[in-house]
């Protein structure tokens, strides 16, 4: 049973260019959340969307991200225009549960913006 | 808001030595904790869910208290080997997500 998958592990985006981020939960898991971690800083909450959903985005900014998780296929994060501040580890957790259970992370996208 | 508090120096101890890691929430009592360990590079992993309700939790070495009058969590790693060095995140319930702590570092040396 794979685990959360998340792609690509490292992305490298010149600023204003557009960053995709790609995450499949693990096998049964309808529940996915985004989060992000800066150096130093604790892992921060994104967005939590179940198949086809956006539950709770309170945590994404308002401006140049979006999040989708389709029918069929990943969940994917999207960041329109990056900026430098957005270099960062983004982690995907996905759950079999509705939310605050035992949380499944990927292994994280880097993604550096030059 | 809540607040996860964890110490952010880092933890050095000797191996066979049980290392214990403080987790502090400043407001409401979560109905759970959760800790995690994150080694470099990587997502973090799950370890133990501790709910309010209960006072202590137990899983191979590892052994989770919480606390409420102190509003405080402690991992406790017995007999630490030098493979238990990582970050270990403590995270509480916030609305539909985990709102984690920055993590403490613990480095276990032979």
């Amino acid at each position: 049973n794979a685990g959360v998958m998340q792609n690509p592990r490292h992305l490298v985006r010149r600023r204003g260019q557009e960053a995709r981020l790609r995450c499949s939960p693990m096998k049964g898991h309808s529940h996915v959340y985004w989060y992000r971690q800066l150096p130093e800083e604790g892992l921060k909450f994104m967005v939590y969307l179940q198949k086809e959903n956006i539950i709770d985005e309170s945590g994404m900014p308002k401006e140049r991200f979006s999040a989708e998780f389709p029918k069929e296929g990943p969940s994917i994060l999207r960041i329109q225009q990056v900026v430098r501040g957005d270099s960062a580890a983004y982690f995907c957790a996905s759950s079999q549960d509705s939310a605050n259970t035992e949380a499944f992370f990927g292994q994280g996208t880097r993604l550096t913006v030059v | 808001s809540q607040k996860i508090e964890q110490n952010s120096e880092a933890l050095n101890i000797q191996e066979g030595k049980t290392a214990t890691l403080t987790c502090n929430y400043t407001n409401y009592s979560p109905a759970y904790l959760q800790w995690y360990r994150q080694d470099p590079g990587r997502g973090p992993v799950f370890l133990l869910l501790i709910r309010e309700n209960e006072k202590e939790k137990r899983k191979e070495r590892l052994k989770v208290t919480f606390d409420t009058t102190l509003k405080q969590s402690l991992l406790h790693i017995t007999a630490s080997q030098p493979a238990d060095s990582a970050t270990y995140l403590c995270a509480s319930n916030s609305g539909y997500a985990l709102n984690f702590g920055k993590g403490t570092s613990l480095l276990v040396t032979p």
